[in-house]
């Protein structure tokens, strides 16, 4: 099972680009990297997935390097609403489906 | 999108009592869904995973008798917490995954049930 690591906390002023990245270097061959986002007292919410490269959608960015040991999610100019918990999942493919274990994730905080 | 449903979100019960909570997949169906637990400030730590039609399995040093997952349809999973104890206290998510969903697909989450035992 990859294990992930994540800066612990992250403090950005509004308008900036975020850059938040995860290691994982012992992600296996048909693992896809998975980011989530969470609020206070809520479940959390998909934001991007990607396997190599680059993947981009209407909220982020998902860069991957060649060797995939880590990854970097960008939030363009964060706002006060994306002040959240990010999360770096590495999933294992048994049995068919993909068994997610959460780290500590990276508490985001967005400045005025 | 996909849509997954916790209820309740909230309950508060004493020492001693049974807890239901119910995830419900909305709009798709679900073969397999995940129950986590998250104690404050701390990450989403993984109790059991439930597939349609078997039994759960659970993680180690989670008490499978304590917590009793039944997941009877492709679209509900239950997690009832019985004889529910002041530890127990926490917060409780649940995630599905679609039929037919390739093994890199995302999770669907639901909101969550904050639990509170008195």
């Amino acid at each position: 099972l990859a294990k992930t690591t994540q800066p612990i906390s992250m403090d950005s002023y509004e308008g900036q680009e975020v850059n938040i990245t995860c290691s994982h270097n012992n992600i296996a061959t048909n693992d896809y990297i998975t980011w989530y986002q969470q609020f206070p007292s809520q479940g959390p919410r998909f934001i991007i997935q990607g396997y190599k490269t680059k993947v981009t959608n209407e909220v982020a960015s998902l860069f991957i390097p060649a060797d995939r040991k880590s990854s970097t999610l960008s939030l363009p100019r964060v706002s006060l609403s994306d002040t959240a918990v990010y999360y770096c999942l590495v999933g294992l493919n048994s049995g068919g489906y993909q068994k997610v274990t959460f780290g500590i994730g990276t508490k985001l905080q967005v400045i005025p | 999108g996909a849509v997954v449903s916790q209820h309740p979100s909230r309950v508060i019960c004493k020492s001693g009592t049974s807890v239901k909570i119910e995830c419900r997949s909305l709009d798709f169906q679900a073969t397999t869904m995940f129950w986590y637990r998250q104690f404050p400030k701390q990450s989403l730590m993984l109790m059991a995973t439930s597939n349609e039609g078997s039994k759960a399995t659970y993680e180690q040093g989670v008490e499978k008798d304590k917590f009793l997952i039944n997941h009877a349809s492709l679209t509900l999973s239950t997690l009832t917490v019985t004889s529910a104890h002041p530890e127990d206290s926490s917060f409780y998510i649940c995630s599905a995954l679609g039929v037919g969903g390739q093994y890199n697909s995302p999770l669907h989450f639901g909101n969550g049930t904050r639990l509170t035992v008195t």
